[in-house]
């Protein structure tokens, strides 16, 4: 079965510091999909990063950053010089290939508060 | 870019009547549609998979007969929410599933607070 594991419940940084959210998961599937969203008070999914199983590699996009581990089943999520605006709920999810309907499972989320 | 709307955005009703919510894709069709229910502080849990033209597939513990959807189109799901009580207050997301995209690409509705007094 699968699931995805946060085990971050909340994170409070100062604003410019860098913070890293955690992301565990566990499948059975040799074809996967992770994802990280963020969740604004709009309470708007906003999505960040899809990754499969076949490219473990690490993404940097603008202030974000993954680190895709299979070794460890961890997608790691960074935010460097963190910024008031960041502060949201961030979920990672998981999507099987073999499940069928193409379910995505999410995680508890963790909420992050930036501090200006 | 794909988007998929949700109407209504919140909503209010008495305890005891029913609440429709539709789910649309606006710019694509999706095969299927998958309906989320998100308690507050809480993640979004799966409630059902729906696909077009047949019935849903609901996930363990959830009320088939309570939370009705209906797949009728390509662009069009429903979620209704019968004989509504206070516990079934809490925030509806919808997703869609492009048809013929790669699997995994999926993309979520703004979402519907229901608010039952």
């Amino acid at each position: 079965a699968q699931k995805v594991t946060q085990a971050q419940t909340e994170i409070s940084v100062v604003e410019k510091e860098d913070v890293t959210l955690d992301c565990v998961y566990e499948t059975r599937d040799t074809t996967y999909y992770l994802f990280w969203y963020k969740q604004p008070p709009s309470g708007e999914l906003v999505f960040l990063i899809r990754r499969n199983s076949f490219d473990e590699q690490n993404e940097i996009s603008g202030r974000y950053s993954w680190n895709f581990q299979k070794s460890t089943s961890s997608f790691n999520f960074t935010i460097t010089a963190s910024q008031v605006v960041d502060s949201a709920v961030y979920f990672c999810a998981l999507s099987e290939a073999r499940t069928g309907g193409f379910k995505t499972i999410f995680g508890a989320g963790t909420r992050l508060f930036v501090k200006a | 870019g794909a988007v998929v709307s949700q109407h209504p955005s919140w909503v209010i009703c008495k305890s005891g009547t029913s609440v429709k919510i539709e789910c649309r894709s606006l710019d694509f069709q999706a095969t299927t549609m998958f309906w989320y229910r998100q308690f507050p502080k809480q993640s979004l849990m799966l409630m059902a998979t729906s696909n077009e033209g047949s019935k849903a597939t609901y996930e363990q513990g959830v009320e088939k007969d309570k939370f009705l959807i209906n797949h009728a189109s390509l662009t069009l799901s429903t979620l209704t929410v019968t004989s509504a009580h206070p516990e079934d207050s809490s925030f509806y997301i919808c997703s869609a599933r492009v048809k013929g995209g790669s699997y995994n690409e999926q993309f979520f509705g703004p979402g519907t607070r229901l608010t039952v007094l």
